[in-house]
């Protein structure tokens, strides 16, 4: 079954402690991305990947890190978390080549994430 | 820069009415287009996809959208609500930007239905 896997899909931590939540997919996905969902807001990207060792800015990165050091996984590095940062959080997965554009985009469950 | 509107952040229909969720998009090229559903507690799915081929697309649990070209438009309508149709509705745009279509989504409508 195709899946993109969250974990943590639900955490509690204080400001400051490092945390990371990890993002495996199994359908050896080249584009990769991080969303946070806020009320009113809808969903904002917060980076992406197009493959192996290439990550670029989304639109809301400040506070966040990533890594993508093999390409099924795409883990989101929250190094020194606020309270600004609590959120619902989405990872996605797309194929890509040519005519990418019109694939489909798969979405993890989403982690919920209070930094208190 | 390509963008997304969707007018109306709730929509409140009885069961058995029309559903109408408008999307309007902003794109300097011909776009790709999508919705995507949430039911409460879940992540995303694909509902349905505009990829230039027929302007009126179908999906799943009977939606459907048409691409208006000449309004920038691509409204989601279902001609019957039911209950389970209640969700989080999303419009996305495949942008390009440098040189790879990156999606843009909308703020998102949730969706009502009253018995």
């Amino acid at each position: 079954e195709a899946q993109v896997t969250q974990n943590p899909r639900y955490l509690i931590t204080v400001t400051g402690k490092k945390l990371t939540v990890t993002c495996p997919q199994n359908m050896n996905h080249e584009y990769m991305s991080w969303y946070r969902q806020d009320p009113g807001l809808g969903l904002r990207q917060i980076y992406y990947s197009m493959n192996v060792e290439v990550t670029d800015k989304g639109d809301v990165p400040e506070g966040y890190k990533v890594s993508r050091k093999e390409k099924r996984n795409f883990p989101l590095i929250l190094e020194s978390p606020s309270p600004n940062q609590t959120s619902l959080y989405f990872c996605a997965s797309r194929r890509t080549g040519i005519f990418s554009s019109g694939n489909t985009i798969y979405f993890g469950e989403g982690s919920w994430l209070t930094v208190v | 820069a390509q963008s997304v509107t969707q007018l109306g952040s709730h929509v409140s229909v009885s069961e058995g009415a029309l559903v109408l969720l408008r999307c309007n998009y902003s794109s300097s090229v011909p776009p790709y287009l999508f919705w995507y559903v949430q039911y409460p507690n879940q992540g995303l799915q694909l509902l349905l996809k505009y990829t230039s081929a027929a302007t009126l697309v179908k999906g799943i649990n009977g939606f459907e959208a048409e691409f208006k070209k000449s309004e920038t438009s691509f409204h989601l309508t279902k001609p019957s609500a039911h209950m389970s149709d209640a969700a989080e509705y999303f419009c996305a745009v495949s942008a390009a930007r440098g040189g790879s279509y990156i999606p843009t989504f909308g703020r998102g409508t949730s969706l009502i239905v009253h018995p």
